[in-house]
């Protein structure tokens, strides 16, 4: 079945950066749309980013547009996300997401279990 | 942007009961609907996808329905398993946005 293992979280100041990572296994990653989606603690769902299946097309969420920067390397089944100039608003636990298959490429069918980012003097 | 808007925010109900969760688009998403559910440090889980469309391996207890800028989750009769918070997303378009959230809990 489809595994999705996030990693790159932790403690970093106001203003830094971190890149998170995606390690995909047991399907083709080259064949899906993939996802970021966070959530602050004891919030709400707030999706990121999405990245097509080759790479070339990115959307963002209002809120990193600008910041952060989603991207792929499909040769390591692996999704990232680069995040700049982070913010005390940004803590959360971050999850990547695969989409389905064509109409589904925006339906998160997969998840992995998350990675906790906490921006913190 | 769409924005999504989901109530009641909490509904305390009981094992065997009938429960209806709303949510609302600021226009028109047409069926690009998702519900899912989210228990407790877990990641969460698709149940319905184009509104009404049950994810596989998802019980039958669990449908959706409406069109445009409403729609509906229901659960015919509630477990203890389904005590959780569940969540719209519309996918009509970027950016994809979800609900606030609608929490189950035991009444």
């Amino acid at each position: 079945q489809v595994q999705l293992v996030e990693s790159g979280g932790g403690v970093v100041q106001p203003g830094r950066s971190l890149i998170l990572s995606c390690a995909a296994s047991r399907f083709t990653f080259s064949d899906y749309v993939m996802h970021w989606v966070r959530q602050a603690p004891g919030k709400g769902l707030e999706w990121v980013a999405v990245v097509s299946s080759d790479g070339r097309v990115k959307y963002y969420g209002d809120s990193v547009r600008g910041r952060f920067t989603i991207s792929r390397d499909n040769s390591e089944n692996t999704l990232y996300l680069q995040m700049n100039g982070l913010r005390a608003e940004d803590t959360a636990v971050y999850y990547c997401a695969r989409g389905g298959s064509e109409q589904l490429a925006r339906v998160l069918g997969n998840w992995g279990q998350g990675t906790l980012v906490t921006v913190s003097s | 942007d769409i924005q999504m808007t989901q109530s009641p925010s909490t509904l305390s109900a009981s094992v065997g009961d009938r429960v209806t969760i709303t949510c609302r688009a600021s226009q028109s998403v047409n069926s690009w609907l998702a519900w899912y559910q989210q228990k407790p440090g877990k990641a969460p889980k698709l149940l319905i996808y184009k509104a009404s469309s049950l994810q596989s391996g998802v019980p039958s207890r669990f449908s959706g329905s409406g069109s445009g800028t409403e729609f509906t989750l229901t659960i015919s009769s509630l477990q203890p398993d389904d005590f959780a918070t569940y969540y719209c997303q519309q996918y009509n378009d970027y950016p994809c946005k979800f609900g606030q959230g609608t929490k189950v809990e035991i009444k």
